[in-house]
C-alpha cells in the first residue's frame, strides 16, 4: 500500500512569491492535516481537511490556505512568502480524522524562502 | 492554549540502559501520541493512547497516559542504537466524541543511545 506522497521535495523560493505544496493521501483516507515543522517552533498544526471541508485551523496568518480535492488529493498554499516561512511541511493523512484514528505522515516538502 | 511540555529535551544514553522521557499538557485531554522521527525523515506514528490509563508497549518502548496528573510517559527499556532519534508527544485539543484532528506537540526528545 502506497503511503502518503508529498510533492515537491524541495523548493527554493524568494520573498513575496507564493507556493503551492500538494499531497496524495494513503488511498481510503479521507482526512488530511498539514503541519509546519521549524527548528525555532517546533511542529505546528496548520489546517485539517475531510470531504473536501476545513474543519480545523490552527494559529497561522491568512496567507495560508489550503483545499482538498473529491479524490482527497490536498493542496496547501502560502502567499506573499516570508523568510520565516521557510520550513519543512508535513501532510498527514487518515482514514475519518477522528482522534481514534492513527495519523501517517508523507515524507515532507523542504521550503527554503531567500 | 494547549501547551505540551517533554523533558528532556535531550537525552544521551548507553546501551542497555533503561530510560523515561516525560510529556506533560495543560488541559484537559485523554488523546495523546508518540512519534518518532529520524534525521531528515517523516514522522512515524508509535503510539495512540486513547483512555487514563493506557499503557501500550512495542519491543523496547512502552507509553503509559494518566489523565489527572495531565502526564504521559515513554519509557525505554535496554536502549540499543537504532532507538537513536527524536521523539515527540502531540496532545489532541479536541477529545470529546467525534473530535478532528488539531494536534499540539511537544518540542521532541532527541535521543542518542550510544555504544
Amino acid at each position: 500500500k502506497a503511503g502518503v506522497t508529498q510533492t515537491p521535495r524541495y523548493l527554493i523560493k524568494t520573498r513575496g512569491q507564493q507556493v503551492t505544496l500538494s499531497c496524495s493521501p494513503i488511498s481510503g483516507h479521507r482526512s488530511v492535516s498539514w503541519y509546519q515543522q521549524t527548528p525555532g517552533q517546533g511542529l505546528q498544526f496548520l489546517f485539517e481537511y475531510f470531504s473536501e471541508t476545513q474543519r480545523n485551523k490552527g494559529n497561522f496568518p491568512g496567507r495560508f490556505s489550503g483545499r482538498q480535492f473529491s479524490n482527497s488529493r490536498s493542496e496547501m498554499n502560502v502567499s506573499t512568502l516570508e523568510l520565516g516561512d521557510s520550513a519543512l511541511y508535513l501532510c498527514a493523512s487518515s482514514r475519518q480524522g477522528g482522534d481514534t484514528d492513527t495519523q501517517y505522515f508523507g515524507p515532507g516538502t523542504r521550503l527554503t524562502v531567500l | 492554549e494547549l501547551k505540551v511540555e517533554q523533558n528532556p529535551l535531550f537525552l544521551s544514553m548507553q546501551e542497555g540502559k533503561n530510560y523515561t522521557i516525560y510529556c506533560n499538557y495543560s488541559t484537559t485531554s485523554d488523546r495523546l501520541y508518540w512519534y518518532r522521527q529520524d534525521p531528515g525523515k517523516s514522522l512515524e506514528s508509535l503510539f495512540v493512547l486513547l483512555s487514563n490509563g493506557a499503557v501500550k508497549q512495542e519491543g523496547r518502548l512502552m507509553a503509559s497516559l494518566d489523565t489527572k496528573a495531565r502526564l504521559s510517559t515513554l519509557h525505554i527499556t535496554a536502549a540499543v542504537h537504532d532507538l537513536s532519534a527524536t521523539y515527540f508527544c502531540a496532545v489532541d485539543a479536541h477529545f470529546s466524541g467525534g473530535s478532528n484532528y488539531k494536534l499540539t506537540f511537544g518540542k521532541g526528545t532527541l535521543l542518542t543511545v550510544n555504544p
